[in-house]
């Protein structure tokens, strides 16, 4: 069974950081792109980054460009999420997804989110 | 880039059935999309991938209530026989090159 299980999350203030992590199991981690995705409180979902197999391509949507950067390690299983320069709009759920088959495809697992709230 | 369209709500009553639209923008009608059910305080759930043509894979254990259909630049998910726990905000998926994008979900109420 695939599981995803994030941490990291909490309370962090405003122009800090916070690294997220993404522990990965029940399947050949190394086999899958790899995204982050993110609900704000009472909003819908938006997509952070993606990285790919072996790490050598990695993208982000506009808002994080700069502040955020994904990355992995396939000996440990993990995905992490390290981010900075936080801003109150960076507040939200954050779950860590496996895309389908060995392309950027769709989500086909979800972890259950790890929850960051930026506020002084 | 592509944008996709979803309405905000949708209501129906335990026993029929519903059927969810999801809309892609002008030239990007060829563009497959997955559906992604959240229930309440919980995680997405990946439903299925559905092609421009129609066709459809869905997730394992995904009961047979939930069915996917195209036409043009719509995409549908329809749940018939609905029960209580398929009240949920329903979100599509679409994907390329460096980018994924999301519809802005569709919340179902079973009345």
């Amino acid at each position: 069974e695939v599981q995803l299980v994030e941490s990291g999350g909490g309370l962090v203030q405003p122009g800090g950081s916070q690294r997220l992590s993404c522990a990965a199991s029940g399947f050949i981690f190394s086999d899958n792109w790899m995204s982050w995705v993110r609900q704000a409180p009472g909003k819908g979902l938006e997509w952070v980054a993606n990285i790919k197999q072996d790490g050598s391509e990695k993208y982000y949507v506009d808002s994080v460009k700069g502040r955020f950067t994904i990355s992995r390690d396939n000996a440990k299983k993990s995905l992490y999420l390290q981010m900075s320069s936080l801003r109150a709009e960076d507040t939200a759920v954050y779950y860590c997804a496996r895309h389908y088959g060995s392309g950027q495809y769709y989500f086909d697992n979800w972890g259950q989110g790890t929850l960051v709230t930026v506020s002084s | 880039q592509v944008v996709l369209t979803q309405s905000p709500s949708a209501s129906a009553s335990p026993g029929a059935s519903v059927k969810l639209t999801c809309t892609l923008s002008s030239g990007h009608s060829s563009y497959a999309i997955a559906w992604h059910q959240q229930q309440p305080e919980k995680g997405p759930r990946y439903l299925m991938k559905l092609n421009s043509d129609g066709s459809h894979s869905k997730a394992d254990g995904i009961p047979d209530r939930f069915s996917g259909s195209s036409s043009g630049a719509e995409r549908y998910l329809t749940i018939s026989s609905l029960q209580s726990e398929d009240e949920a905000d329903y979100y599509c998926q679409t994907w390329g090159i460096g980018f994924v994008v999301f519809g802005g979900g569709t919340r179902l109420t079973v009345l």
